[in-house]
């Protein structure tokens, strides 16, 4: 099970944190993505982390801007969202990484960028 | 990294099939045998139907298929049913630890 938290209003230029809680599976084995979709419009990749932590990877969208981190101790996935945009607006999904696709996903946690 | 091409919208009668194309590049969908397919219902979390190009998960009927042919992917969707109805999306591994969506194509059933 996948359980985002952290969404939520926030001003351009804001940051937020997002949270991924893992249970139900060894979370330290699996590489975790995060997908963001607008209300009505199509899934994004944003980023991806390998099991270790060691090896990061980001959409150029939010390259520079969004962190993306995991503490296998508390099986928990984090999303780092800084200098946030109106475009940035969306429902963020964890995903586990099986083979290059995504079984397991999250509830999603939904973030608005607005003033 | 561009978007995966996908149709907008498909649509087929009860009992049909229809397939849903996804149109990539040689460093994507053509570089990589990682085609994911997914679906997804309104106010619902995608679920996935088919990975590696052409295996499906236990538990996804056989009515839906993957292949892929150069640079593009297809889902072929067998014996349409009612509950078919919803949007469909494709994935690809894009090299470089990054992955891509197609924009979805969103499937009628008449």
């Amino acid at each position: 099970q996948l359980v985002e938290s952290g969404g939520g209003l926030v001003q351009p230029g804001g940051s937020l944190r997002l949270s991924c809680a893992a249970s139900g599976f060894t979370f330290s084995r699996h590489y975790m993505h995060w997908v963001r979709q607008v209300p009505g419009k199509g899934l994004v990749w944003v980023s991806r982390i390998n099991d270790e932590g060691s090896s990061t990877s980001y959409a150029d969208s939010v390259k520079g801007r969004f962190t993306i981190s995991r503490d296998n101790a508390k099986n928990t996935l984090y999303l780092q969202m800084n200098s946030l945009r109106v475009e940035d607006t969306a429902m963020y999904y964890c995903a586990r990484d099986d083979f290059g696709s995504y079984v397991y996903w999250g509830q999603g946690t939904l973030v608005t960028v607005s003033s | 990294q561009s978007a995966l091409t996908q149709p907008p919208s498909a649509s087929g009668s009860p009992g049909q099939s229809v397939t849903i194309s996804c149109t990539g590049t040689s460093s994507d969908v053509g570089g990589f045998n990682y085609v994911s397919w997914y679906q997804q219902h309104p106010g619902k979390v995608p679920k996935v139907l088919i990975y590696e190009v052409s295996k499906r998960p236990s538990g996804v009927p056989d009515r839906f298929s993957g292949s892929k042919s150069g640079n593009t992917a297809s889902l072929t969707v067998s014996g349409l049913q009612a509950e078919d109805e919803a949007d469909y999306y494709c994935s690809s591994y894009a090299g470089s630890n990054k992955m891509v969506f197609g924009g979805g194509t969103k499937l009628t059933v008449l």
